[in-house]
């Protein structure tokens, strides 16, 4: 069984630099896609953006100027970083697989816990 | 972007009822439509892909129909474990993008 786990600071300051990472267990990340994904509190879900298990990356155009998303194969491991943050980027941050169904239709099928960043000073 | 709606935002249903929740897109996504189920505190789980197609060890009770603009999920006899917040996304053209959420409650 897959399973996706973030971890990272839970309090970030102001202009600050915030960074996670997805440590994936069960499972290779090879072949497949990985995605983050946010929730402001009691907002719905924006995806930031994936990479690929070759290292090829999509980012979401209203975070692409602040946000890279990295991938270590060695460790089954993928990152992100956003910065500049402000309150505005208070969010559950979660991170997910991204695969190809048989139909041909991109979905998320593991999803982690989530982590709760909070920006303030 | 393509804008994906939820109608409607919220509903209150009792158990046993059949329940529907809609999305629409701003443009053509013909089948690259999902469903996921969110309860409080946790991850979104994958119902619904291809717009109808059942994932596997998903109950029955759940379906899904549409294509091109309008997407229509249904739960045919709502049981108590469907209270939760339901969200469509659609993945025909990056950003991926969600609807709102429909939360459906107890009556």
């Amino acid at each position: 069984q897959v399973q996706l786990q973030e971890s990272g600071p839970g309090l970030v300051k102001p202009s600050e630099t915030l960074s996670l990472t997805c440590t994936v267990s069960g499972g290779s990340i090879s072949s497949y896609y990985w995605s983050w994904i946010r929730q402001p509190p009691e907002k719905g879900l924006e995806w930031i953006g994936y990479i690929s298990y070759s290292g090829s990356t999509n980012y979401n155009p209203s975070l692409k100027s602040r946000v890279t998303i990295s991938i270590d194969t060695s460790k089954n491991q993928f990152s992100l970083k956003l910065n500049s943050v402000t309150a505005a980027d208070t969010a559950l941050y979660y991170c997910a697989r991204e695969t190809t169904s048989v139909r041909g239709v991109r979905l998320l099928d593991y999803w982690g816990q989530g982590t709760l960043v909070i920006v303030s000073s | 972007d393509i804008q994906m709606t939820q109608s409607p935002s919220s509903l209150s249903a009792s158990v046993g009822d059949r329940v529907t929740i809609t999305c629409r897109a701003s443009q053509s996504i013909t089948k690259y439509l999902n469903w996921y189920q969110q309860k409080p505190g946790k991850a979104a789980n994958l119902l619904i892909f291809a717009a109808s197609s059942l994932l596997s060890g998903v109950p029955s009770r759940f379906s899904g129909s549409g294509s091109g603009t309008d997407f229509t999920l249904t739960i045919s006899s709502l049981q108590p474990e469907d209270f939760a917040t339901y969200y469509c996304q659609q993945t025909y053209s990056t950003p991926w993008t969600f609807g709102q959420g429909t939360k459906v409650e107890i009556k």
